[in-house]
């Protein structure tokens, strides 16, 4: 069965990096595009970006652009996020997703999503 | 990028209640429209995609209806197990966005 299992979150300081990692299984990570939505502690989903299935494309919300870099693994089945000049708005927990087409081919969802890895941006 | 909304921004409803939630899009986005839901300290689940199309799996009192910038969410008979915050997603560009959700509790 397909699982996503985030890691590498934590508590950081305003202005430094950290890495997160999703681990892919039960399906080939190489044949869909994947996904990173965060959710602010009491807050809504936030899109954060999306790497295509053959890294051919990457696109990131207004609000991460520029410090934060989706990339993936398929070798390793793994999905990253790297964040860079950390804010404290950045607090929040990170999910990954699969993206999934529909049998027509056009529309897109996110049908499989991880638990969760939270990232806390204070002093 | 295109702006989603939601009304309304929660609601209270009963154990068998027919509840509707309304998402707008700041541009027609034609039927590029998923549905999710979402309890407490839990990930996001998809219920709808491309406006009107039920999840494998999801009850059928679920359903979706609209195209361009107006979509509705209807639960026809509410469930305990309904009681979650509800999410509209575009998936028209690569850029997507989520509406900023309607949450159903008890009455």
């Amino acid at each position: 069965q397909v699982q996503l299992v985030e890691s590498g979150g934590g508590v950081v300081q305003p202005g430094r990096s950290l890495r997160l990692s999703c681990a892919a299984s039960g399906f080939t990570l190489s044949s869909y595009g994947m996904h990173w939505v965060r959710q602010a502690p009491g807050k809504g989903l936030e899109w954060v970006a999306v790497i295509f299935y053959d890294e051919s494309n990457e696109y990131y919300a207004d609000s991460v652009k520029g410090r934060f870099t989706i990339s993936r693994d398929n070798s390793k089945n793994t999905l990253y996020l790297q964040m860079n000049s950390l804010r404290a708005e950045d607090t929040a927990m990170y999910y990954c997703a699969k993206e999934s087409l529909d049998s027509s081919g056009f529309y897109k969802t996110l049908d499989y999503w991880g638990q969760g890895t939270l990232v806390t941006v204070s002093s | 990028d295109i702006q989603m909304t939601q009304s309304p921004s929660s609601l209270s409803a009963s154990v068998g209640d027919r509840v509707t939630i309304t998402c707008r899009a700041s541009q027609s986005i034609s039927s590029y429209l998923n549905w999710y839901y979402q309890k407490p300290g839990k990930a996001p689940k998809l219920l709808i995609y491309a406006a009107s199309s039920l999840q494998s799996g999801v009850p059928s009192r679920f359903s979706g209806s609209g195209s361009g910038t107006e979509f509705t969410l209807t639960i026809s008979s509410l469930q305990p197990e309904d009681f979650a915050t509800y999410y509209c997603q575009q998936s028209y560009r690569n850029v997507v966005t989520f509406g900023p959700g309607t949450k159903v509790d008890i009455k």
